[in-house]
Protein backbone atom coordinates (compact mmCIF):
# COMPACT_ATOMS: atom_id res chain seq x y z
CA UNK A 1 0.00 0.00 0.00
CA UNK A 2 1.34 3.39 -1.02
CA UNK A 3 2.36 5.16 2.75
CA UNK A 4 3.40 8.38 0.98
CA UNK A 5 1.14 10.56 -1.58
CA UNK A 6 1.93 13.21 -3.44
CA UNK A 7 -1.19 14.09 -5.37
CA UNK A 8 0.02 17.14 -7.07
CA UNK A 9 2.28 15.87 -10.65
CA UNK A 10 3.32 19.14 -11.39
CA UNK A 11 2.38 22.79 -9.99
CA UNK A 12 3.27 26.33 -11.38
CA UNK A 13 3.40 29.54 -9.02
CA UNK A 14 3.92 32.85 -10.25
CA UNK A 15 7.93 34.26 -8.86
CA UNK A 16 7.26 36.00 -5.14
CA UNK A 17 4.14 34.11 -4.34
CA UNK A 18 3.37 31.49 -1.96
CA UNK A 19 2.68 27.90 -2.90
CA UNK A 20 1.83 24.75 -1.16
CA UNK A 21 2.96 21.18 -1.79
CA UNK A 22 0.63 18.66 -0.43
CA UNK A 23 1.75 15.57 1.19
CA UNK A 24 -0.80 12.63 2.87
CA UNK A 25 0.81 9.99 4.74
CA UNK A 26 -0.36 6.00 6.05
CA UNK A 27 1.21 4.65 9.60
CA UNK A 28 -0.33 3.18 12.55
CA UNK A 29 3.36 3.67 13.90
CA UNK A 30 2.72 6.54 16.78
CA UNK A 31 6.50 7.05 16.53
CA UNK A 32 8.01 8.57 13.17
CA UNK A 33 9.56 11.53 11.20
CA UNK A 34 8.59 13.43 7.91
CA UNK A 35 10.76 15.29 5.68
CA UNK A 36 10.92 16.75 2.46
CA UNK A 37 14.03 17.35 0.00
CA UNK A 38 14.29 19.20 -3.00
CA UNK A 39 15.97 17.34 -6.59
CA UNK A 40 17.31 20.46 -8.92
CA UNK A 41 18.01 19.18 -12.46
CA UNK A 42 21.40 18.61 -11.35
CA UNK A 43 20.00 15.28 -9.96
CA UNK A 44 21.14 16.19 -6.01
CA UNK A 45 18.81 15.25 -3.41
CA UNK A 46 18.92 18.44 -0.88
CA UNK A 47 17.36 18.33 2.46
CA UNK A 48 14.88 20.68 3.04
CA UNK A 49 12.99 20.30 6.22
CA UNK A 50 12.36 17.43 9.07
CA UNK A 51 8.82 17.20 11.51
CA UNK A 52 8.85 14.90 14.59
CA UNK A 53 5.14 12.84 14.87
CA UNK A 54 5.49 13.82 18.58
CA UNK A 55 6.51 17.77 17.77
CA UNK A 56 4.24 20.44 18.45
CA UNK A 57 5.10 22.97 16.62
CA UNK A 58 5.05 23.27 12.92
CA UNK A 59 8.39 23.10 11.82
CA UNK A 60 10.09 25.98 10.03
CA UNK A 61 13.25 26.80 7.97
CA UNK A 62 13.89 30.46 6.20
CA UNK A 63 11.05 30.36 3.33
CA UNK A 64 10.23 26.63 4.05
CA UNK A 65 7.57 25.48 6.34
CA UNK A 66 6.02 22.47 7.04
CA UNK A 67 2.04 22.07 7.99
CA UNK A 68 1.65 19.30 9.90
CA UNK A 69 -1.65 18.15 10.19
CA UNK A 70 -1.51 14.90 12.68
CA UNK A 71 -5.52 13.87 12.43
CA UNK A 72 -5.88 14.17 9.30
CA UNK A 73 -2.12 12.49 8.14
CA UNK A 74 -1.35 15.65 6.12
CA UNK A 75 2.85 17.51 6.16
CA UNK A 76 2.40 19.79 3.98
CA UNK A 77 5.45 22.09 2.23
CA UNK A 78 4.63 26.16 1.78
CA UNK A 79 7.22 27.39 0.09
CA UNK A 80 7.18 31.49 0.65
CA UNK A 81 8.06 34.57 -1.99
CA UNK A 82 8.80 31.55 -4.50
CA UNK A 83 11.97 32.15 -6.28
CA UNK A 84 12.94 31.12 -9.91
CA UNK A 85 15.73 28.67 -8.05
CA UNK A 86 12.64 26.92 -6.22
CA UNK A 87 12.19 25.11 -10.04
CA UNK A 88 12.87 21.74 -9.10
CA UNK A 89 11.18 18.14 -7.89
CA UNK A 90 9.97 18.29 -4.66
CA UNK A 91 9.39 14.64 -2.34
CA UNK A 92 8.14 14.32 0.78
CA UNK A 93 9.66 11.37 2.69
CA UNK A 94 8.31 9.63 6.02
CA UNK A 95 10.44 7.60 8.68
CA UNK A 96 8.67 5.01 10.41
CA UNK A 97 11.35 3.11 11.93
CA UNK A 98 15.10 3.29 12.29
CA UNK A 99 16.07 2.55 9.05
CA UNK A 100 12.36 2.63 6.94
CA UNK A 101 12.10 5.66 4.81
CA UNK A 102 9.73 6.24 1.89
CA UNK A 103 9.39 8.47 -0.47
CA UNK A 104 6.42 9.52 -2.63
CA UNK A 105 6.04 10.00 -5.87
CA UNK A 106 7.85 13.74 -6.45
CA UNK A 107 6.04 17.43 -7.25
CA UNK A 108 7.39 18.92 -9.66
CA UNK A 109 7.27 23.15 -9.08
CA UNK A 110 7.86 25.86 -11.95
CA UNK A 111 8.74 29.02 -10.76
CA UNK A 112 7.50 31.14 -13.14
CA UNK A 113 9.25 34.96 -13.77
CA UNK B 1 31.25 19.02 4.76
CA UNK B 2 29.87 15.51 4.86
CA UNK B 3 30.00 13.93 1.69
CA UNK B 4 28.27 10.85 -0.29
CA UNK B 5 30.11 9.40 -3.80
CA UNK B 6 29.58 7.75 -6.31
CA UNK B 7 31.83 6.31 -8.77
CA UNK B 8 29.72 7.51 -11.80
CA UNK B 9 27.30 9.98 -12.80
CA UNK B 10 26.62 8.10 -16.55
CA UNK B 11 27.15 4.94 -16.92
CA UNK B 12 25.80 2.66 -20.10
CA UNK B 13 25.74 -1.37 -20.25
CA UNK B 14 25.02 -4.00 -22.48
CA UNK B 15 22.02 -6.36 -21.40
CA UNK B 16 23.64 -9.18 -19.23
CA UNK B 17 26.55 -7.44 -18.06
CA UNK B 18 27.62 -7.52 -14.07
CA UNK B 19 27.36 -3.93 -13.34
CA UNK B 20 28.47 -2.64 -10.04
CA UNK B 21 27.65 0.86 -8.64
CA UNK B 22 29.71 2.23 -5.72
CA UNK B 23 29.00 4.34 -2.61
CA UNK B 24 31.22 5.65 -0.45
CA UNK B 25 30.66 8.20 2.51
CA UNK B 26 32.83 10.09 4.96
CA UNK B 27 30.68 10.34 7.86
CA UNK B 28 31.02 7.39 9.52
CA UNK B 29 27.55 6.40 9.22
CA UNK B 30 26.41 2.87 10.09
CA UNK B 31 23.29 2.82 7.50
CA UNK B 32 23.70 3.35 4.27
CA UNK B 33 20.62 2.71 1.14
CA UNK B 34 20.53 2.38 -2.46
CA UNK B 35 17.44 3.94 -4.37
CA UNK B 36 16.32 3.41 -7.79
CA UNK B 37 14.46 6.65 -9.10
CA UNK B 38 11.98 6.68 -11.90
CA UNK B 39 8.90 8.86 -13.33
CA UNK B 40 5.98 8.65 -11.40
CA UNK B 41 7.29 6.12 -9.27
CA UNK B 42 9.61 8.24 -6.55
CA UNK B 43 12.62 7.06 -4.88
CA UNK B 44 11.99 3.07 -4.31
CA UNK B 45 14.22 1.40 -2.08
CA UNK B 46 16.35 -1.52 -3.13
CA UNK B 47 18.49 -2.73 -0.59
CA UNK B 48 20.05 -1.26 3.17
CA UNK B 49 22.76 -1.90 5.54
CA UNK B 50 22.85 -1.24 8.89
CA UNK B 51 26.23 -2.64 9.70
CA UNK B 52 29.14 -3.89 7.74
CA UNK B 53 28.43 -7.00 6.19
CA UNK B 54 24.54 -6.46 7.41
CA UNK B 55 22.04 -5.47 4.43
CA UNK B 56 18.52 -6.44 4.30
CA UNK B 57 15.82 -6.58 1.43
CA UNK B 58 14.49 -3.11 0.45
CA UNK B 59 10.43 -3.08 -1.45
CA UNK B 60 12.44 -3.90 -5.46
CA UNK B 61 15.56 -6.34 -4.23
CA UNK B 62 14.88 -8.20 -7.31
CA UNK B 63 17.56 -8.41 -10.06
CA UNK B 64 19.71 -6.49 -7.26
CA UNK B 65 22.60 -7.91 -5.17
CA UNK B 66 24.58 -5.58 -2.44
CA UNK B 67 28.00 -5.43 -0.31
CA UNK B 68 28.97 -3.81 2.77
CA UNK B 69 32.26 -4.89 3.02
CA UNK B 70 33.66 -1.92 5.32
CA UNK B 71 31.47 0.76 6.59
CA UNK B 72 32.10 3.47 4.55
CA UNK B 73 31.35 1.74 1.65
CA UNK B 74 28.36 0.21 0.19
CA UNK B 75 27.62 -1.23 -3.32
CA UNK B 76 24.99 -2.28 -5.29
CA UNK B 77 25.86 -5.29 -8.21
CA UNK B 78 23.45 -5.92 -10.68
CA UNK B 79 24.39 -9.44 -11.88
CA UNK B 80 22.84 -9.68 -15.33
CA UNK B 81 21.67 -6.05 -16.47
CA UNK B 82 18.49 -5.95 -18.35
CA UNK B 83 16.87 -2.71 -20.00
CA UNK B 84 14.30 -2.69 -17.20
CA UNK B 85 16.93 -1.45 -14.81
CA UNK B 86 17.89 1.58 -17.24
CA UNK B 87 16.82 4.08 -14.06
CA UNK B 88 18.60 6.77 -11.48
CA UNK B 89 20.37 4.93 -8.69
CA UNK B 90 21.06 7.47 -5.28
CA UNK B 91 23.02 6.11 -2.40
CA UNK B 92 22.22 7.65 0.82
CA UNK B 93 23.69 7.33 4.24
CA UNK B 94 21.94 8.16 7.98
CA UNK B 95 23.10 7.37 11.25
CA UNK B 96 20.50 7.59 14.05
CA UNK B 97 21.99 10.69 15.60
CA UNK B 98 20.28 12.83 13.01
CA UNK B 99 17.30 13.25 11.02
CA UNK B 100 18.59 13.85 8.18
CA UNK B 101 19.66 11.13 5.33
CA UNK B 102 22.36 12.36 2.99
CA UNK B 103 22.70 11.42 -0.51
CA UNK B 104 25.16 11.38 -3.13
CA UNK B 105 24.91 12.73 -6.77
CA UNK B 106 22.95 9.90 -8.16
CA UNK B 107 23.96 7.60 -11.08
CA UNK B 108 22.35 7.39 -14.11
CA UNK B 109 22.47 3.80 -15.62
CA UNK B 110 21.28 2.97 -19.34
CA UNK B 111 21.02 -0.61 -20.03
CA UNK B 112 21.19 -1.13 -23.95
Amino acid sequence: AQKITQTQPGMFVQEKEAVTLDCTYDTSDPSYGLFWYKQPSSGEMIFLIYQGSYDQQNATEGRYSLNFQKARKSANLVISASQLGDSAMYFCAMREGPRDMRFGAGTRLTVKP
Amino acid sequence: DVKVTQSSRYLVKRTGEKVFLECVQDMDHENMFWYRQDPGLGLRLIYFSYDVKMKEKGDIPEGYSVSREKKERFSLILESASTNQTSMYLCASWTSLLDEQFFGPGTRLTVL
